[in-house]
């Protein structure tokens, strides 16, 4: 258990379909960071929240929509996604943004049909 | 492109040999390194830390950094069955922002 969670856990939805992932940090952390996990590639960064100001938006399509209302709570809102979205989902904390060590939540397995 | 290359395995060991786990970077002007292991369907556990040049000892475990080769490496000593998993090697980019770099990670299978 790292102190951070993630809801849910696994989630199956249409390409029409509109969802969202959400994680939460208990560990006093100010930021927080939403990766992508395929098969066969690395991690991707996606979005980094800092006291909850985006600072980071890797090129990342629209479908993809973060928010972040406060420093302990991360949304990630999915519209219209494509099958090749199907992924692991990653929210992780560090202490700052930059250069720290990164706490994983238990990720969001996301297969769109 | 800054790259982090680490070679996909598996690197089989037999249990409690020395499994060496290797990492080389791109940027010369990285700063941090990170060691994460992840066993299959869980997310990446932070294993060890290390942001000097020479090795940092915790438990069985061992980083070893060389800045002047780029390359960051992982033993692990006394391998245990429960240390089969994928090994992820992470690097912060000095211009970067905020990203960590991974690599696609190294398979580990430690057999009895």
């Amino acid at each position: 258990e790292t102190g951070v969670t993630q809801t849910p856990r696994h989630l199956v939805m249409g390409m029409t379909n509109k969802k969202s992932l959400k994680c939460e940090q208990h560990l006093g952390h100010n930021a927080m960071y939403w990766y992508k996990q395929s098969a066969k590639k690395p991690l991707e960064l996606m979005f980094v929240y800092s006291l909850e100001e985006r600072v980071e938006n890797n090129s990342v399509p629209s479908r993809f929509s973060p928010e972040c209302p406060n420093s302990s709570h991360l949304f990630l809102h999915l519209h219209t996604l494509q099958p090749e979205d199907s992924a692991l989902y990653l929210c992780a904390s560090s202490l700052n943004a930059g250069g720290l060590e990164q706490y994983f939540g238990p990720g969001t397995r996301l297969t769109v049909t | 492109q800054k790259e982090v290359e680490q070679n996909s395995g598996p690197l089989s060991v037999p249990e409690g040999a020395i499994a060496s786990l290797n990492c080389t970077y791109s940027d010369r002007g990285s700063q941090s390194f990170f060691w994460y292991r992840q066993y299959s369907g869980k997310s990446p556990e932070l294993i060890m830390s290390i942001y000097s040049n020479g090795d940092k000892e915790d438990g069985r475990f061992t980083a070893q950094l060389n800045k002047a080769s780029q390359y960051v490496s992982l033993l692990i000593r006394d391998s245990q069955p429960s240390d089969s998993a994928t090994y992820l090697c992470a690097v912060s980019y000095t211009n970067s922002g905020y990203a960590l770099n991974f690599g696609k990670g190294t398979s580990l299978l430690v057999t009895p």
